[in-house]
């Protein structure tokens, strides 16, 4: 049990693109989902964490007009990336509690 | 001050040793705590989350809490190659904002 799945596992996109990745719990109710980036041989960076039916808390220096988050229901968080811009290339990972198991990641890679 | 500490390391052991991973905690409500296991790009894995003091063990890994030393490590037994990864703390911290906090990670090579 406490499956996360993330979809998509990675995406090219040009500079000035929005991009969507989605976090979804497969066989449980995720009350909480947090999103975190990470580059090359760096920790886990918190961005955010979003509860179910409301707005998403952002962690300091994280925009919320760039990195949308929405948490409509108990198995889906989305994270859109807008206007994505070469700096933003990274490896986003969620998580989800209860159970505290991450998704597999989406590497994004802006050109 | 960082809320979860882990020796960055890296923490070298040779083959079938136990590997000792440490990891404290300065939110002395918290009450549930992760270690996971990464390797070079690929997301974290869940090894094991305990929530009370004492030990707790699955296969060749041990994780023991000690809340009053807010205090929780992991201790890896017959250490393979193949547990050569970064070993993340994670805790849940008190009050109503849920939050994972994690420590910046341990490296460990095991030595074949």
């Amino acid at each position: 049990g406490a499956v996360v799945s993330q979809h998509p596992s990675w995406v090219i996109c040009k500079s000035g693109t929005s991009v969507k990745i989605e976090c979804r719990s497969l066989d449980f109710q995720a009350t909480t989902m947090f999103w975190y980036r990470q580059f090359p041989k760096q920790s886990l960076m918190l961005m955010a964490t979003s509860n179910e039916g409301s707005k998403a808390t952002y962690e300091q220096g994280v925009e919320k007009d760039k990195f949308l988050i929405n948490h409509a229901s108990l198995t889906l968080s989305t994270l859109t990336v807008t206007s994505a811009h070469p700096e933003d290339s990274s490896f986003y990972i969620c998580s989800a509690l209860p159970g505290g198991c991450f998704g597999p990641g989406t590497r994004l890679t802006v050109t | 001050q960082k809320e979860v500490e882990q020796n960055s390391g890296p923490l070298s052991v040779p083959e079938g040793a136990i590997a000792s991973l440490n990891c404290t905690y300065s939110d002395r409500g918290s009450q549930s705590f992760f270690w996971y296991r990464q390797y070079s790009g690929k997301s974290p894995e869940l090894i094991m989350s305990i929530y009370s003091n004492g030990d707790k063990e699955d296969g060749r890994f041990t994780a023991q809490l000690n809340k009053a030393s807010q205090y929780v490590s992991l201790l890896i037994r017959d250490s393979q190659p193949s547990d050569s990864a970064t070993y993340l703390c994670a805790v849940i911290s008190s009050g109503s904002a849920r939050q994972l906090t994690f420590g910046s990670g341990t490296q460990l090579t095991v030595l074949p």
